[in-house]
């Protein structure tokens, strides 16, 4: 299967900077079928980007996605108080699907 | 409006079997994908199975094939999760999950509130 690796593991920032995660895959992501996902605490995770680079409905422009191949990277140009939370990616392309570990966003 | 209504908190014994369910609303259930997803207390998502409700067609992660199983009852938009005989290491939350197509591949989109279950002697 393949193994996705977040980093870092925990990302301290204010309010207003800017955030980069990163996804690393074991092997290659077949089509860019790279999803990320936001859960809040005691909350549903949420669909923000598939595709590696498309945003789901209703999901803010400052939240952006990219990469391809084994390495894609997410976005937060501007960090809002509500974006403090928890980031997954997933891959859908092979089975079985896989989920990252996480990246926490934490309010310095 | 899409949503995902799932079952309340279960508490259990080892040994015990549970189905726990998720009933859907606001699209049509035969032409989605639904499946689940475990989050472990403190710890990360992994994706379990999924269900193609309009041919029963259905997808498991090898980790966890024969130790749980997926159905779904297209009469009443409702999807199920059972296990036979459970253990503590299933103690955990399980989220049901909208699979959306992107280009042929499924992935989850829309997310139930989560079932709590705890299994403990």
């Amino acid at each position: 299967e393949i193994v996705l690796t977040q980093s870092p593991g925990t990302l301290s920032l204010s309010p207003g900077e800017g955030a980069t995660l990163s996804c690393r895959a074991s092997q290659s992501v077949s089509g860019n079928y790279l999803a990320w996902y936001q859960q809040k605490p005691g909350q549903t995770p949420r669909l923000l980007i598939y595709g590696a680079s498309s945003r789901a409905t209703g999901i803010p422009d400052r939240f952006s996605g990219s990469g391809s191949g084994t390495d894609f990277t997410l976005t937060i140009s501007r960090l809002e108080p509500e974006d403090f939370a928890v980031y997954y990616c997933q891959q859908y392309g092979t089975s079985p699907r896989t989920f990252g570990q996480g990246t926490k966003v934490e309010i310095k | 409006e899409v949503q995902l209504v799932q079952s309340g908190t279960e508490v259990k014994k080892p040994g015990e079997s549970l189905k726990i369910s998720c009933k859907a609303s606001g699209y049509s259930f035969t032409n989605y994908w639904i499946g689940w997803v475990r989050q472990m207390p403190g710890k990360g998502l992994e994706w379990m199975t999924m269900i193609y409700p309009g041919d029963a067609d259905t997808r498991y992660n090898p980790s966890f094939e024969g130790q749980v199983t997926i159905s779904a009852d297209k009469s009443i938009s409702t999807a199920y999760l059972q296990w036979s005989s459970l253990q503590v290491s299933d103690t955990a939350m399980y989220y049901c999950a909208r699979h959306m197509l992107h280009e042929g591949m499924a992935l989850p989109d829309y997310w139930g509130q989560g079932t709590l279950v705890t299994v403990s002697s």
